[in-house]
């Protein structure tokens, strides 16, 4: 156990589904991230939150929307996802401020898209 | 940040020490080396980081060498259950984005 809990653990959807991942972290972090990692390919960061506010967006579709409404809690809105979306969702947070801190993981959300 | 290189894999003895290298060449002075390992198909777990001098902890120890342009992950004494990607990542000081390569996978064998 990390301090970051993430569910669902697997989502099936369809393309014209809208779902929603959740991730909560116990840690007193105020930073949050979602990364994407597709079969065989290292890990893609997706978005940063500093604070609740969206620092980083590395050039996402839009069809994936991120909220963070508290510095405990990220979401990640889907809508019309495509096959190609299928992979493992990862959530992270981390103390901001420091020199050097490190990211806690989740256990990821594995989503098939079909 | 730095880019940084490793081995695409690695075998190693249960029990034994494994010791996994990483060059990071244009490594700066104000960034940190970080290990981070996934275990198939889990989140990845952070186990060290260091700027300038070795480092040690409950999980592993740090060996950067004096001129920073490499450093070297060591597992004491390795088990089945540390089969996994580990990867090392350079970054500044501060800065959020934690850019994750292939790292090297680690097959530990009875």
């Amino acid at each position: 156990e990390t301090g970051v809990t993430q569910t669902p653990r697997h989502l099936v959807m369809g393309m014209t589904n809208k779902k929603s991942l959740k991730c909560e972290q116990h840690l007193g972090h105020n930073a949050m991230y979602w990364y994407k990692q597709s079969a065989k390919k290292p890990l893609e960061l997706m978005f940063v939150y500093n604070f609740k506010e969206q620092t980083e967006n590395n050039s996402v579709p839009s069809r994936f929307s991120p909220e963070c409404p508290n510095s405990s809690h990220l979401f990640l809105h889907l809508h019309t996802l495509q096959p190609e979306d299928s992979a493992l969702y990862l959530c992270a947070s981390s103390q901001r401020g420091g020199a050097a801190y490190e990211q806690y993981f989740g256990p990821g959300t594995r989503l098939t898209v079909t | 940040d730095a880019k940084t290189t490793q081995p695409t894999s690695m075998d190693c003895a249960e029990g034994r020490a494994a010791n996994l290298p990483c060059n990071h060449s244009t490594i700066s002075g104000n960034e940190y080396v970080y290990w981070y390992r996934q275990i198939h198909s889990q989140g990845p777990q952070y186990i060290i980081h260091g700027l300038k001098n070795n480092e040690t902890n409950e999980m592993a120890s740090l060996i950067i060498t004096e001129d920073r342009k490499s450093s070297t992950l060591i597992l004491p004494h390795a088990t089945l259950r540390d089969t996994a990607v580990y990867y090392c990542i350079v970054r500044l000081g501060g800065n959020n984005d934690m850019r994750f390569g292939a790292g090297t996978r680690l097959t530990v064998k009875p």
